[in-house]
């Protein structure tokens, strides 16, 4: 089944301990994305990635950092949590069309993975 | 600034009734408007609309985009409780650079009631 999967789900930690958010997909895609939702802001994108080794800050990247090692693999890392950082976070996957610069826009997003800093 | 704008933010009907959402976009280089559902986990894919004035529909939701005056329906007739859930707009855009960013308005709450 083409899914993205992100784990831990649910995660409750305090300010200052290091975590990280792992997300996978099986569909082979070069795009991937990180997004947080906050209640009245909608969903902001924090980083992406166009593929292996390629990846940039998107709209709130500040306290974050990813890596794409694999194209399948696309973690989220908290070096140092803060409260302000508490949001539900998703991963997504996309394909790109490359060359031309368009880009095949469906994404599939992860169930998601609520973390609260205490 | 870019920016996709969603009204009403919240809503709430009866069974049976048609609703209609909005979306209104501020964007460079716009490709493409795309519809979510959110239920209470991560947004499920409705619709992408890439060109002005052709509906598309699936069961009782359809969608429409105006290039001109800049901005798209959803419209879902006959409204079910499991139709309850959060409606999000997202725009996506050309050119180079994050060509995959999907920019995301608020999103509208609806409650259907039985």
């Amino acid at each position: 089944e083409a899914q993205v999967t992100q784990n831990p789900r649910y995660l409750i930690t305090v300010t200052g301990k290091k975590l990280t958010v792992t997300c996978s997909q099986n569909m082979n895609h070069e795009y991937m994305s990180w997004y947080r939702q906050d209640p009245g802001l909608g969903l902001r994108q924090i980083y992406y990635s166009m593929n292996v080794e390629v990846t940039d800050k998107g709209d709130v990247p500040e306290g974050y950092k990813v890596s794409r090692k694999e194209k399948r693999n696309f973690p989220l890392i908290l070096e140092s949590p803060s409260p302000n950082q508490t949001s539900l976070y998703f991963c997504a996957s996309s394909l790109l069309v490359s060359g031309s610069g368009f880009s095949y826009n469906e994404q599939f997003f992860g169930p998601g993975t609520r973390l609260t800093v205490l | 600034e870019d920016k996709v704008v969603q009204s009403p933010l919240s809503l709430v009907v009866h069974e049976g009734d048609t609703v209609t959402l909005n979306c209104s976009y501020e964007v460079t280089n716009f490709r493409s408007l795309l519809w979510y559902k959110q239920e209470k986990k991560a947004p499920t894919f409705l619709f992408m609309l890439t060109s002005s004035g052709i509906e598309k529909k699936s069961g009782r939701l359809s969608s429409i985009l105006d290039k001109k005056e800049l901005f798209s329906i959803l419209n879902i007739t006959a409204t079910q409780t499991g139709d309850s859930a959060v409606y999000l707009c997202a725009v996506s855009r050309v050119g180079s650079g994050n060509t995959g960013k999907l920019i995301f308005g608020q999103g509208t709450t609806l409650q259907v009631k039985p």
